[in-house]
């Protein structure tokens, strides 16, 4: 089944600075969705890109795909203090469901 | 914004015990889903629910698990009788199609098997 793996597994900064997860998977995709979930809490869905898209804006976030490495990576800048959370990439859906990796875990210093 | 919303947020029952949780899903959605997370791990797939009927699920969803859309807002997953590795966070979805639309999460009703 697809799956991604989010790297780094945990990642700390410091406020303001940017932040930068990557997502690797190994079967080819119709498309790829990032989430965040806060400890403890539902996730809350970020953004989709399409195979055919290569970059997606959304506000502070910034998410990339290359179908040729089977990689994506999401940035968000001008980190704050409530993007601490966990970070999932999601593949397939449908009828299937969602494929979720572990996560990146983000924590941002005040 | 249209929400999905589960109920209750936490569920605490006995071994052997049957439990319902409940979920309303987006109004206009078709398809509708269940996860699980156990604490520290993965959301895993277990089931999604399309024209009144199971369209996929997946090993973990075995012949303890049902699911049922009882009326025309409500979303259930029944576990008749539950295990203490059932112990976890189960999270309900609806999304507008499968074509890779969105999936909406609900925000988790935190189940304890004691």
């Amino acid at each position: 089944s697809q799956q991604g793996e989010e790297d780094p597994q945990a990642l700390s900064i410091q406020e303001g600075e940017n932040a930068t997860m990557n997502c690797s998977y190994k079967t080819s995709i119709n498309n790829l969705q990032w989430y965040r979930q806060n400890s403890g809490r539902g996730l809350v869905h970020l953004i989709l890109i399409r195979s055919n898209e290569r970059e997606k804006h959304s506000g502070r976030l910034r998410v990339t795909l290359d179908t040729s490495k089977k990689s994506s990576s999401l940035l968000i800048t001008a980190s704050r203090a409530a993007d601490t959370a966990s970070y999932f990439c999601a593949l397939g859906g449908g009828a299937d469901g969602l494929t979720f990796g572990k996560g990146t875990h983000l924590i941002i210093q005040p | 914004e249209p929400e999905v919303t589960q109920t209750p947020s936490h569920q605490v029952t006995q071994m052997g015990q049957e439990v319902i949780l409940r979920c309303v899903p987006i109004s206009n959605h078709l398809y509708f889903y269940w996860y699980r997370q156990i604490l520290g791990q993965k959301v895993e797939f277990l089931v999604s629910f399309y024209n009144n009927e199971i369209s996929e699920k997946s090993e973990i969803f075995d012949d303890q698990f049902s699911v049922e859309r009882p009326d025309g807002s409500n979303f259930t997953l029944k576990i008749r009788s539950t295990k203490l590795e059932d112990s976890a966070m189960y999270f309900c979805a609806s999304s507008a199609g499968t074509r890779g639309e969105t999936q909406y999460f609900g925000p988790g009703t935190r189940l304890l098997v004691l």
